[in-house]
C-alpha cells in the first residue's frame, strides 16, 4: 500500500506569513495532485504535477513535484484568510492507473 | 474542469434503512468514476471503482454487498448504502477522471445514520 504522509498536520498562521506544507512518501508515483477542500464541500484541484523536478506557481502558490518523484511541497506566499482549508496531495502510482492515493491532510488556517 | 453534482447533499436515516446517492458528471461522458468515504478530520479513503455497464471494483475492507453501485449510463453512478448503521455516517465523496491523471470531485453528500 502506497502511502503519502503530509506535514504538518496542523498549522495556524498570521496573516501575510509565508508556510510550506510537505507530502512525502517511500513509493514513486507517475502524477501527484493538490487539492483544496472547505468544510461540507468535495477537494477541489489546485494543480498536477507530473514531471520530476517539476515547479508550477499559482499565484501566490508554489508546487513542486521532487526529482525522485517521491515527495512534492506547497509553499503559499503571503497567506491570506481565503487560503484557509484542508490541503490534500494525492498521487498516481502508475501511468494509466486511474486510482488516487490520497495524503493525510493539512489543516491549515490563516489567522486575520 | 468537469462539472460534478451529487444528490442528496445531505440525508439522515433511521438505522437499518437504505440510503441512495447519485453522482452525475453534468459535462462528460465518464466511462469510469470513484467512490471516497471521508470521516471527520480525516483523509478521503477510495472505496470503488465504478465501471460504466461492468461491475464494480472495490477496494480491500469495503464489503460490496452493502456499498452497492451501480453505473447506469456514461453520466451516472449510484451508491446505495443498504442497511445503513450509525458507523456507516460520514461524507460521501465520487469523482470522475477527466484528461490525464487529474480527477474531478463532487461535492459530498453527508449521511447521518440515527
Amino acid at each position: 500500500t502506497q502511502l503519502l504522509e503530509q506535514s504538518p498536520q496542523f498549522l495556524s498562521i498570521q496573516e501575510g506569513e509565508n508556510l510550506t506544507v510537505y507530502c512525502n512518501s517511500s513509493s514513486v508515483f507517475s502524477s501527484l495532485q493538490w487539492y483544496r477542500q472547505e468544510p461540507g464541500e468535495g477537494p477541489v484541484l489546485l494543480v498536477t504535477v507530473v514531471t520530476g523536478g517539476e515547479v508550477k506557481k499559482l499565484k501566490r502558490l508554489t508546487f513542486q513535484f521532487g526529482d525522485a518523484r517521491k515527495d512534492s511541497s506547497l509553499h503559499i506566499t503571503a497567506a491570506q484568510p481565503g487560503d484557509t482549508g484542508l490541503y490534500l496531495c494525492a498521487g498516481s502510482p502508475n501511468f494509466g492507473n486511474e486510482k488516487l492515493t490520497f495524503g493525510t491532510g493539512t489543516r491549515l488556517t490563516i489567522i486575520p | 474542469g468537469a462539472v460534478v453534482s451529487q444528490h442528496p447533499s445531505w440525508v439522515i436515516c433511521k438505522s437499518g434503512t437504505s440510503v441512495k446517492i447519485e453522482c452525475r458528471s453534468l459535462d462528460f461522458q465518464a466511462t469510469t468514476m470513484f467512490w471516497y468515504r471521508q470521516f471527520p478530520k480525516q483523509s478521503l479513503m477510495l472505496m470503488a471503482t465504478s465501471n460504466e455497464g461492468s461491475k464494480a471494483t472495490y477496494e480491500q475492507g469495503v464489503e460490496k454487498d452493502k456499498f452497492l453501485i451501480n453505473h447506469a449510463s456514461l453520466t451516472l453512478s449510484t451508491l446505495t448504502v443498504t442497511s445503513a448503521h450509525p458507523e456507516d455516517s460520514s461524507f460521501y465523496i465520487c469523482s470522475l477522471r477527466r484528461g490525464q491523471e487529474t480527477q474531478y470531485f463532487g461535492p459530498g453528500t453527508r449521511l447521518l445514520v440515527l
